[in-house]
């Protein structure tokens, strides 16, 4: 079945302490994408990748950093999380970043910074 | 820069109506893409449908219409015949083709409840 896959979904966690939301899809895109989702703001990008070891900053990028060392993943780090980092984080993928493909999305991951 | 507008927090439709939700958008980019997501209570994105700037007539995908206005920069969604599974949150969103084509902008989303 193809998929976006999250991990984890939840995660309760304090101030500080490094944390990765791992993604990975397996429909061989090569553009995936980082979004955060908050009451009242929508969706806002993070980051995103056209290919591997090819990243750039979305809209709200402090705070966040990425790699992109396999097609499959994109991990989302967040070296020291602060509470206004708690959010609905999607991971998203589509096969070419312009034109019709619409953008598929994983399942989403709940984050709780105290 | 890129701009996407829902003006509608929030809308009731009953059982079997049809529905529209409004979204305006403001680009400077010639061509661009138009989706539309439904993200019901479980949380998980449902891609809907697309409208591209230079199709010629408006896309639909079963129950669901695109009412592109291009002149106006709207593309309302219209939903037939609704069901109580579209009660839901629905976004719009763009895509452009210049500088901003590999970033996804979306409104910040209309919530739907269907009554029976």
């Amino acid at each position: 079945e193809a998929q976006v896959t999250q991990n984890p979904r939840y995660l309760i966690t304090v101030t500080g302490k490094k944390l990765t939301v791992t993604c990975s899809q397996n429909m061989n895109h090569e553009y995936m994408s980082w979004y955060r989702q908050d009451p009242g703001l929508g969706l806002r990008q993070i980051y995103y990748s056209m290919n591997v070891e090819v990243t750039d900053k979305g809209d709200v990028p402090e705070g966040y950093k990425v790699s992109r060392k396999e097609k499959r993943n994109f991990p989302l780090i967040l070296e020291s999380p602060s509470p206004n980092q708690t959010s609905l984080y999607f991971c998203a993928s589509s096969s070419h970043p312009r034109g019709e493909q619409p953008q598929h999305f994983g399942d989403g991951t709940r984050l709780s910074i105290l | 820069a890129q701009k996407i507008t829902q003006t509608q927090p929030g809308m009731f439709v009953q059982e079997k109506e049809a529905v529209t939700l409004d979204c305006t958008y403001d680009t400077s980019d010639q061509s661009y893409g138009l989706f539309w997501y439904k993200q019901p209570s479980s949380g998980e994105m449902i891609f809907l449908i697309y409208q591209g700037s230079y199709d010629e007539q408006n896309a639909t995908e079963g129950r669901y219409s695109l009412n592109f206005q291009k002149a106006r920069k709207s593309a309302n969604l219209v939903i037939s015949a609704s069901q109580l599974g579209d009660s839901a949150m629905y976004f719009c969103a763009m895509r452009g083709s210049g500088a901003g084509s590999y970033q996804l902008t979306f409104g910040k989303g209309t919530k739907l409840s269907v009554i029976p």
